[in-house]
């Protein structure tokens, strides 16, 4: 019940293309539900986070959908670069910072 | 603003020491959680401390310990380490754990290799 189930494993976009990642979670107590992207050598950084009262958050080119019904939350890049290519991790807490992190998609963007 | 500072940044250790990572978190920020990076396993949570207690705790074996400093600095410490210790090891910080709008910044990480 505490697992977030990440898809898919790696994703292949030309440049401009909008890759979508799917997460998914089986405990409804989860309340907080983060993006983070990594880069090789580097610490995962904060892209965008949503809360289960909300369907939809955009930050830039950064959109989560979040379908609360279906336990399920989904990261969108519009107009992908190849600067985005990176290791994108999605996550899931209960009021703490204890996160629970998917299994992470590797985005590669060609120009 | 200095964001979460981790050394030392690389290290190599042998089968059966010890080792203490450090960790200072983001100024102002009172809660510091723990998480090994690994190919195989992914992320997976270690500790969390927010005013030196001890939230919440991973699935690790007693060999790994951390703590929390007054100054909110933290330390983890991994004895009678072994091969499949190799990792990524990381911290990050908060200023509001569970708040709404709390935000969880990871620091660089310290690469231990166990030969």
């Amino acid at each position: 019940q505490q697992q977030v189930k990440q898809s898919p494993q790696s994703l292949i976009v030309q440049k401009g293309g909008i890759p979508i990642i799917n997460c998914a979670y089986e405990n409804t107590a989860f309340d907080y539900f983060p993006w983070y992207q990594q880069f090789p050598g580097k610490g995962p950084a904060l892209l965008i986070a949503i809360r289960p009262d909300v369907s939809e958050k955009k930050e830039g080119r950064f959109t989560i959908s979040f379908n609360k019904s279906a336990k399920q939350f989904s990261l969108h890049i519009m107009d992908s670069q190849p600067g985005d290519s990176a290791t994108y991790f999605c996550a899931a807490s209960i009021g703490t910072d204890k996160l629970i992190f998917g299994t992470g998609t590797r985005l590669q963007v060609f120009p | 603003k200095a964001g979460v500072t981790q050394t030392p940044r690389y290290l190599i250790k042998t089968r059966g020491q010890q080792v203490t990572l450090s960790c200072s978190p983001i100024s102002g920020h009172r809660s510091v959680s723990w998480y090994q990076q690994t190919p195989g396993q992914g992320l997976q949570f270690l500790f969390e401390y927010f005013s030196e207690t001890q939230r919440n705790k991973g699935n690790f074996p007693g060999r790994f310990s951390g703590r929390q400093f007054s100054n909110s600095r933290s330390e983890m410490n991994v004895s009678t380490l072994e091969l499949g210790d190799s990792a990524l090891y990381l911290c990050a910080s908060s200023l509001n754990p569970g708040g709404t709008g709390n935000t969880i910044y990871f620091g660089e990480g310290s690469w231990l290799t166990v030969v």
